[in-house]
């Protein structure tokens, strides 16, 4: 699976739009990109994944560059209980390998 | 939320005891997993389950063993507890493959002493 980059902490005001950014510059031409996140003391939950068209739900949208060597995962309107660790993923559904591997994800602060 | 409890949820034990954690689902799903999460390390892997009585090993299963007797049961089991297996464990379902998005239990933490 490919790897990603992620950046270990950010911060957001409240109401305003977050913004996580997500460096996966190996990804090859059959792995989705996904994002999880983790409230503390919690069990990651599910957000959105996709492919190369950007997706949108009702938690969040993902922005994949034409080369998708890049994601953004955006919160359009953050509030205080979007504060957790955010963890961009890569890996291909169609292979043997059923794992997802969690990196260190990015430490979301939402401030009042 | 997904129907996905974990027992114990807390367990403190001894070095050398046996130890069997539980995933119990509601969703009836094929996928079953195990991870666990330690300071440092984020989630990592230890077993899954791609069907009743089907397992495979994740990336740190020495030290773990695990059944599936039935759909809706994961037993994670430590033969003989250690420190180093201190840690927050976190059981998955899914519905397919990876492609699905992954439910995850509230976790169990267990201390070994």
């Amino acid at each position: 699976d490919a790897k990603t980059t992620q950046p270990p902490s950010m911060d957001c005001a409240e109401g305003r739009a977050a913004n996580l950014p997500c460096n996966h510059s190996t990804i090859s031409g059959n792995e989705y990109v996904y994002w999880y996140r983790q409230i503390h003391s919690q069990g990651p939950q599910y957000i959105i994944h996709g492919l190369k068209n950007n997706e949108t739900n009702e938690m969040a949208s993902l922005i994949i560059t034409e080369d998708r060597k890049s994601s953004t995962l955006i919160l359009p309107h953050a509030t205080l209980r979007d504060t957790a660790v955010y963890y961009c993923i890569v890996s291909n559904p169609g292979g043997s390998n059923y794992k997802l591997t969690f990196g260190k994800g990015t430490l979301l602060t939402v401030n009042p | 939320d997904a129907g996905i409890t974990q027992s114990p949820r807390h367990k403190v034990t001894e070095t050398g005891t046996p130890v069997t954690l539980r995933c119990h689902q509601t969703e009836n799903h094929r996928y079953m997993y195990w991870y666990r999460q330690d300071p440092g390390h984020g989630l990592r892997l230890i077993h899954y389950s791609y069907g009743v009585k089907d397992t495979d090993k994740g990336e740190v299963s020495d030290g773990y063993s695990v059944s599936r007797s039935k759909t809706e049961d994961f037993l994670l089991t430590l033969e003989s507890a250690t420190s180093s297996q201190t840690s927050v464990y976190f059981c998955a379902i899914s519905e397919r493959v990876v492609r699905d998005e992954q439910f995850f239990g509230p976790g169990t933490r267990l201390t070994v002493l």
